[in-house]
Order: structure tokens, then sequence, then C-alpha cells
């Protein structure tokens, strides 16, 4: 079954610091994508950063990287340089193919809160 | 930048009333999505569109119809809400099946 696990529910992180949060997937086609988003407490959800699965290296966007472990099916998103207005919810999501059609499968999201 | 606009914010609704979301995109997208977000369970895919007046069910169809007879507008319609339709309601548009989704900012429906 395609599946997309966050066993984060939360994290909290001091300014400044780094974090990391945790993406695993579950999926038997060679070819797919691995997103993360992000949603404030506004409620729209932000793209953040892609990975597609015969991508090389990894993802890399401003603060946002991606840590790709195809081996691992793991796709964890590291913020660097935490800032307050990370405190958000964060979602991991893959791009699959089921019934005919390319989807977006989310986890279940992690919620981080950035302290001063 | 891609702009995808919800009709409504909040919506309170009442148990039997034909509920209609509405959600226009400016980007000529050919690819337009609803989904409920839900605490725990992240978000899961109701209806999906790849062109103008076509439509496919997504994980949870159960409960609602859509429509698009434009392409820059999909809609959402609870034909007869119920309180377990309480939730947030996201919609999104994408380039194509492959590229990125953009969202709306939701719209928060109580059904009581």
């Amino acid at each position: 079954a395609q599946k997309i696990t966050q066993t984060q529910p939360g994290m909290f992180v001091q300014e400044k610091e780094a974090v990391t949060l945790d993406c695993t997937y579950d999926t038997s086609d060679p070819s797919y994508g691995l997103f993360w988003y992000k949603q404030p407490s506004s409620g729209e959800m932000i793209f953040l950063i892609y990975q597609g699965s015969y991508d090389q290296q990894n993802a890399t966007e401003g603060r946002y990287s991606l840590n790709f472990q195809k081996a691992r099916k793991s796709a964890n998103l590291v913020i660097s340089a935490s800032q307050l207005g990370d405190s958000a919810m964060y979602f991991c999501a893959m791009r699959a193919f089921s019934g005919g059609y390319n989807k977006l499968i989310f986890g279940a999201g992690t919620r981080l809160a950035v302290h001063p | 930048d891609v702009k995808v606009t919800q009709s409504s914010r909040y919506l309170v609704k009442r148990t039997g009333e034909k509920v209609f979301l509405e959600c226009v995109q400016d980007m000529d997208h050919e690819n337009m999505f609803w989904y409920r977000q839900d605490p725990g369970l992240g978000l899961r895919l109701i209806y999906f569109s790849y062109d103008v007046k076509m439509k496919e069910k997504g994980d949870i169809p159960e409960g609602y119809s859509v429509s698009r007879e434009k392409k820059e507008r999909f809609s959402l319609i609870l034909e007869s809400a119920s309180t377990n339709q309480t939730s947030m309601y996201l919609c999104a548009s994408s380039l194509s099946a492959t590229y990125e989704q953009y969202f709306g900012p939701g719209t928060r429906l109580t059904v009581t």
C-alpha cells in the first residue's frame, strides 16, 4: 500500500537551531515524488520543497533541505537556522500513481514550535 | 504567483442543507483538487479534475459531488450536509499531475 508516515506529532526547537522532521514512505512504484508543505495557523498550505525519485542530489531551497535516503524510504525535512515564523504544521506528501492517475498522499503532519 | 481562492473562510450549515464550496484559480492550471483535513489524518482527497467537465473520485467521495464547468472554477457540493462532514476543506490546483499543487486558504465548515 502507498503510504506516508510522520511519526512526530509535535516538535520544538530553539530559535536559530536546526531541526529535522521525519517522513517515511511506502511505495512499489519506481517513479514517485516527495513534497513538503507548511501550514501556518492561517490555514493555507505552502509548498516548500520537492524531491524526485530519480534525483541524484538532495533537494535544497534556501533554509530547507530534504534528506532523501531511497534505500530506507525516508525523506526528512531539515530546517536550518529556525525562525519564529517557522512555527507551523508540516506535511510530507508523496505523488503516487493510483487508479490510473497521479495523486498526492499526505502524512498526518508534524506540529513544529520554535521557541525564542 | 499562483492564486487559489475559496469562497468562504468559515461556514456554518444545518444538517440536511445543500452546501456549495467554490474554488477559483487564476493560473490556467489543468488540474484541480478538493481535500478535507482532519486532525491526525492529514489531507484526504475527495475529488479531482484534470479537465473541464471531467471529474474523478478520490479516496473519500461519499456524500460529495463536484462540478467543473470552467477551467478556473471547481465546486464541491455537499448534497445533504451531515455532522460528520464538519471539517476543513482545502482546494488545490496544479499545472500538471506531476507538479506541485498550490492550495487555497481553506474553508472551515461546521455542520450543526
